[in-house]
Order: structure tokens, then sequence, then C-alpha cells
């Protein structure tokens, strides 16, 4: 049974750029959420969606950054115009219930 | 608003010893408390987890301790070995809501 798979591992954007960053829960499971961690802090959250559905999304600016979780295929996290204060580490965790959360290694994002 | 404190920021311990974490929060709704363990460079992995209905849990050399009238919990690592040596975080999070929240982090040093 694979764990949460997130990809790329690590990912260089210019500012100004896309970045796009993908999540595969765990098999079975339909809760997704998105955290952030800035070095040597603390997770954040950002959103936390359902199949086709964002349920709360109250930790994610309000602008350039976007999620999904369509039907079929990985949840998306997207940064459009991304400044170098967006350079952090994005962890993706699934859930079958509401607690038990089990996260993915994260997607290590530098902006330069 | 910081809902959950953790403290402290770091500890040193050596081999053997007892290593003890503290987190308090002030959201009376929480009611699932996760202790995560993170190593550089992965994601973070749930360690143990207590309910509020009790006031202790034990796993293995993982021990936490929950005081609802104080809104404190901690975690206890019993003859801690250089292999515990890592970042670890407190959380808590609501039925209802499920996002999780989480502490500041404590990085554990435990000497050989």
């Amino acid at each position: 049974n694979a764990g949460v798979m997130q990809n790329p591992r690590h990912l260089v954007r210019r500012r100004g750029q896309e970045a796009r960053l993908r999540c595969s829960p765990m098999k079975g499971h339909s809760h997704v959420y998105w955290y952030r961690q800035l070095p040597e802090e603390g997770l954040k959250f950002m959103v936390y969606l359902q199949k086709e559905n964002i349920i709360d999304e109250s930790g994610m600016p309000k602008e350039r950054f976007s999620a999904e979780f369509p039907k079929e295929g990985p949840s998306i996290l997207r940064i459009q115009q991304v400044v170098r204060g967006d350079s952090a580490a994005y962890f993706c965790a699934s859930s079958p219930l509401e607690n038990e959360a089990f996260f993915g290694q994260g997607t290590r994002l530098t902006v330069v | 608003q910081q809902q959950v404190k953790q403290s402290p920021q770091s500890l040193i311990v050596q081999k053997g010893g007892i290593s003890i974490i503290n987190c308090a929060y002030e959201n009376t709704a929480f009611d699932y408390f996760p202790w995560y363990q993170q190593f550089p460079g992965k994601g973070p992995a749930l360690l143990i987890a207590i309910r509020p209905d009790v006031s202790e849990k034990k796993e293995g050399r993982f021990t936490i301790s929950f005081n609802k009238s104080a809104k404190q919990f901690s975690l206890h690592i019993m003859d801690s070995q250089p292999g515990d040596s890592a970042t670890y975080f407190c959380a808590a999070s609501m039925m209802s809501g499920s996002r999780l929240t989480f502490g500041e982090g404590t990085q554990l040093t435990v000497n050989p």
C-alpha cells in the first residue's frame, strides 16, 4: 500500500513563473490537505479538499494560490506568478476519516 | 492567532534519558491531539495521538499525558535513543473541522 505520493520532490522556479505541485493520496483516502512549512517553522494549514470539492480554504492566500482535487487524478496545488516568499516545503496529507492524516514527503519549492 | 504553543524549541538529552515536550492549546473545541515526528528532508510521520476522554496513552517508549482542565498535553520519550533525534510537532484538531493546527516544533537531539 503506497503512501501519499507527492511530486516533484524539488521544484525550482524563477520569479513570475507558475508552480504546480501534485499529490496522490493513499488508496481509499478521499480527504486531502495541503500544508506549508517555512524553514525552521511549523506546518501551516492551507486548504482541505474532498473529491471535486473545496471544503476549507481559510489558510490559502487570496491571490495567486489555488487548489483542486478532481474526480480522476491527483490533487494539484497551483501557485501563479511565484515570488521569493513562496519558497517553502509544501506537504500534502490524506485521510480516510477527518483526523488520521498521513503526510507525503513534500515538495520543496525554491523561487530564484 | 497561535492556538497551539509548544515548548521547548530545542532539547538535548543523553542516551537513556527521558525527553519531555509540552504543548498548550486555547480552543476548547479541539478533541484530537496527535504528535508527529519529522526527520530532515522528510514528511511528518504520525507518532501517537490522544483524545480528551483519557488522561494518558502509552505506545512503547512514547507516552502522551493529557490535562483537559489545564488545556495542556505532553509527549514523554522514555529511554531516549540517538535515532529519536528529530523534530517533534504537537497538533490539534476538531472532529468537524479536521484541519490540524500545529505547534512550532521541538528539535530533539539525543547524544550517544
